[in-house]
C-alpha cells in the first residue's frame, strides 16, 4: 500500500529535550516536505527536500533541522524544543507537480 | 496580500443544500490546482484537481477561472459526512505547494 508513515504519532516533552520525528514513503517520490499546522494559521511548511542530500527552507524553519539521505526517509529534528513549537506536524511527499501525499500527523506537545 | 486566500466559514448548510466555495490566487503564473480535503485533526487528503475545462466527481464540481486567478468547488446534495475543512490548493511558478488556510464546512441533519 502506498503511504507515508510517521512515528511517533503523540509526543510529549519537555523543554530542551532533543528530538526526532521520522517520516518515511514507499512511492518513490523526490519530493519530500514537513508542514507544521496551528489553528488559524493554516498548514506552514517548514523544509522541504528535492531529493536525496537536495534539503532547503521552508516559511517557518527556525528551530527545526532536517536530512535526506535516503530517498525514503525524511526525519524532522528539533534540537532544543521550546513550548512555541508545540504543534500538530504533517510530513508529505510527491513527484514534481502531481498529487501530494500526507503522513497521519504527529501532535507534538512542549510543556 | 496572501498567495491563497479562502473564505474560512465555517458554513452551517442543511443536509441536502448546495454549497460553493471560492479560492483566491496571487501568482497568475500558477500551474496546477487542487482541492484536498482534511477531517478534524487528520492528514490533508487529495479529493480533486482542477482542470481549465472544469471537472466533476459525482456530486462535487471543480472550475477554474484563469482570468480572474479564482477556483471554485460546488458540493451538490450536501451529506453529512461531507463536514470537513475543504483546503485550496496552488502549485506556484517554481514548482511550490501552496496552502489555502482551509474553508470550514458543517452539514447538518
Amino acid at each position: 500500500e502506498a503511504q507515508v508513515t510517521q512515528n511517533p504519532r503523540y509526543l510529549i516533552t519537555v523543554t530542551g529535550k532533543k528530538l526526532t520525528v521520522t517520516c518515511s514513503q514507499n512511492m518513490n517520490h523526490e519530493y519530500m516536505s514537513w508542514y507544521r499546522q496551528d489553528p488559524g494559521l493554516g498548514l506552514r511548511q517548514i523544509y522541504y527536500s528535492m531529493n536525496v542530500e537536495v534539503t532547503d527552507k521552508g516559511d517557518v524553519p527556525e528551530g527545526y533541522k532536517v536530512s535526506r539521505k535516503e530517498k525514503r526517509n525524511f526525519p524532522l529534528i528539533l534540537e532544543s524544543p521550546s513550548p512555541n513549537q508545540t504543534s500538530l506536524y504533517f510530513c508529505a511527499s510527491r513527484r514534481a507537480s502531481d498529487t501530494q501525499y500526507f503522513g497521519p500527523g504527529t501532535r507534538l506537545t512542549v510543556l | 496580500r496572501k498567495e491563497v486566500e479562502q473564505d474560512p466559514g465555517p458554513f452551517n448548510v442543511p443536509e441536502g443544500a448546495t454549497v460553493a466555495f471560492n479560492c483566491t490566487y496571487s501568482n497568475s503564473a500558477s500551474q496546477s490546482f487542487f482541492w484536498y480535503r482534511q477531517d478534524c485533526r487528520k492528514e490533508p487528503k487529495l479529493l480533486m484537481s482542477v482542470y481549465s475545462s472544469g471537472n466533476e466527481d459525482g456530486r462535487f464540481t471543480a472550475q477554474l477561472n484563469r482570468a480572474s486567478q479564482y477556483i471554485s468547488l460546488l458540493i451538490r446534495d450536501s451529506k453529512l459526512s461531507d463536514s470537513a475543512t475543504y483546503l485550496c490548493v496552488v502549485y506556484n511558478q517554481g514548482g511550490k505547494l501552496i496552502f489555502g488556510q482551509g474553508t470550514e464546512l458543517s452539514v447538518k441533519p
